[in-house]
C-alpha cells in the first residue's frame, strides 16, 4: 500500500538557521514525490518534486529536497530559513504503478519560523 | 495564467441540508481533481475527473456525496444530505493530464478551497 508519513506534527527553527522538514514513504514501484505548501487560508502551492535523475532537487522560494532511496525519505530543506516561510507543509507521493495521478499526501508539519 | 477558481469560500450549513461547491480549473487542463483536507490531516482524493470522466472515486461517499464535470471543464461537488463530520475545507485542484498523466510527473494545482462547517 502506498503511503507517506510525516514524523513531525511541528517544527520550530530561528530566523536565519537552516530547517529541515522530514518526509519518508511507501511505495511499490518507483515513487514521484512532491512537496506543497498552504498558508493559512490558503490551497496548496507546489515547491518542487522529484520524478527521476538527480536526487538533489532544487524547488521554489530557495527549498530543496533529497530523495534518498535507501532510506526511503524525501526530506525539505533550506539553507537559512525565513519568518516568511512559517506554514504548512505536506509530502505527497504517487505510485506511478496504480492511478498514476493519485497523491496519497501525508499528515503535514507545521513550520514555526520565530525572528 | 489564472489558477484554479473555487466558490465558495466559506459555507455554514446544518446538518441534513445540501450544500454544493464549483470548481474551474486552469485553462486547458484536462484532470480535475476533488480533496476533503479535515483539520489537522493531509488531503485526502474524493474524486478525479480525466476530461468528463471519472478515473477514480474509491474514496467518494457516494450515498451523500456526488460530482459531475459536464462539459470536461468546470465541477461541481454536492453533499446531500451534510453531516456533522463533512466539516472540513475541500480542494479543487487540476493537472494537464493530457499528455503527461501516463508518466506521473504531472503537477496538481490547487484552488484556495471552500471551508465547510457543518453544525
Amino acid at each position: 500500500a502506498q503511503s507517506v508519513a510525516q514524523p513531525e506534527d511541528q517544527v520550530n527553527v530561528a530566523e536565519g538557521n537552516p530547517l529541515t522538514v522530514k518526509c519518508t514513504y511507501s511505495v511499490s514501484g518507483n515513487p514521484y514525490l512532491f512537496w506543497y505548501v498552504q498558508y493559512p487560508n490558503r490551497g496548496l502551492q507546489f515547491l518542487l518534486k522529484y520524478i527521476t535523475g538527480d536526487n538533489l532537487v532544487k524547488g521554489s522560494y530557495g527549498f530543496e529536497a533529497e530523495f534518498n532511496k535507501s532510506q526511503t525519505s524525501f526530506h525539505l530543506k533550506k539553507p537559512s530559513a525565513l519568518v516568511s516561510d512559517s506554514a504548512l507543509y505536506f509530502c505527497a507521493v504517487r505510485d506511478p504503478q496504480y492511478n498514476f495521478n493519485k497523491f496519497y499526501f501525508g499528515s503535514g508539519t507545521k513550520l514555526n519560523v520565530k525572528p | 495564467e489564472a489558477g484554479v477558481a473555487q466558490s465558495p469560500r466559506y459555507k455554514i450549513i446544518e446538518k441534513r441540508q445540501s450544500v454544493a461547491f464549483w470548481c474551474n480549473p486552469i485553462s486547458g487542463h484536462a484532470t480535475l481533481y476533488w480533496y476533503q483536507q479535515i483539520l489537522g490531516q493531509g488531503p485526502k482524493l474524493l474524486i478525479q475527473f480525466q476530461n468528463n470522466g471519472v478515473v477514480d472515486d474509491s474514496q467518494l461517499p457516494k450515498d451523500r456525496f456526488s460530482a459531475e464535470r459536464l462539459k470536461g471543464v468546470d465541477s461541481t461537488l454536492k453533499i446531500q444530505p451534510a453531516k456533522l463530520e463533512d466539516s472540513a475545507v475541500y480542494l479543487c485542484a487540476s493537472s494537464l493530464g493530457v499528455l503527461e498523466w501516463r508518466g506521473g510527473s504531472d503537477t496538481q494545482y490547487f484552488g484556495p478551497g471552500t471551508r465547510l462547517t457543518v453544525l
